[in-house]
């Protein structure tokens, strides 16, 4: 089975552009979470989709948003680019929301801002 | 407070020999689970291992050991028999079951590198 794949992998914008980041999560995953990675931290989350209905938000501001779409991808959403949003954005998925469910991550997008 | 401390920003381990990464913990929740990622330099993080909290016993998955301390707060990965493709970042996570959402909360990560 194909696992969590995200697109496109690298992108490169200037500040004030929108980006949108796209992810496929594993068959018959119903969960997707998105996580922003700065360079030299762990990965920090943004938000999480279970059946195309928000379940939680991060500390981010209004900028970032999301969506699930009925197959359960997802995409996100990043609205006047900072530079401080360079970062690779890594996308997970899990069966359902659970504390115990394993999140699976796709090779993640890397954003940079100039 | 920091809910996950990694406190070991470099490790070097020789071939073939155990190493332990180290991880604590801050929650009040009775409820929540801890796992461990990989993640080379490709980017992708790499499930290896995952620890509930009312498991009393500590979760292994071949050379991956969870060395699962509760009342220390405590979940130290260990690595036995280190080969060079375990060079690596290894992260320690968290979800907590009051948060009713699928987050987890990553420490800053350890950098592992395996000797010839």
């Amino acid at each position: 089975d194909a696992g969590v794949t995200q697109s496109p992998t690298h992108l490169i914008k200037t500040r004030g552009q929108q980006v949108t980041l796209r992810c496929s999560p594993i068959s018959g995953h119903k969960s997707v979470s998105w996580y922003q990675q700065v360079l030299g931290q762990g990965p920090q989350f943004i938000f999480q989709y279970y059946e195309k209905e928000e379940r939680g938000r991060g500390n981010f501001p209004d900028r970032f948003s999301a969506r699930q779409f009925p197959n359960y991808s997802s995409e996100l959403n990043v609205n006047a680019l900072l530079l401080g949003d360079s970062a690779l954005y890594l996308c997970a998925s899990s069966q359902i929301a659970g504390v115990g469910e394993t999140q699976y991550f796709g090779p993640g997008t890397r954003l940079l801002v100039l | 407070a920091q809910k996950i401390t990694q406190t070991q920003p470099g490790m070097f381990v020789q071939e073939k020999e155990a190493v332990t990464l180290d991880c604590t913990y801050d929650t009040s929740d009775q409820s929540y689970g801890l796992f461990w990622y990989k993640q080379p330099s490709s980017g992708e993080m790499i499930f290896l291992i995952y620890q509930g909290s009312y498991d009393e016993q500590n979760a292994t998955e071949g050379r991956y050991s969870l060395n699962f301390q509760k009342a220390r707060k405590s979940a130290n990965l260990v690595i036995s028999a280190s080969q060079l493709g375990d060079s690596a970042m290894y992260f320690c996570a968290m979800r907590e079951d009051q948060t009713g959402a699928n987050n987890l909360f990553f420490g800053t990560g350890t950098r592992l590198t395996v000797i010839p």
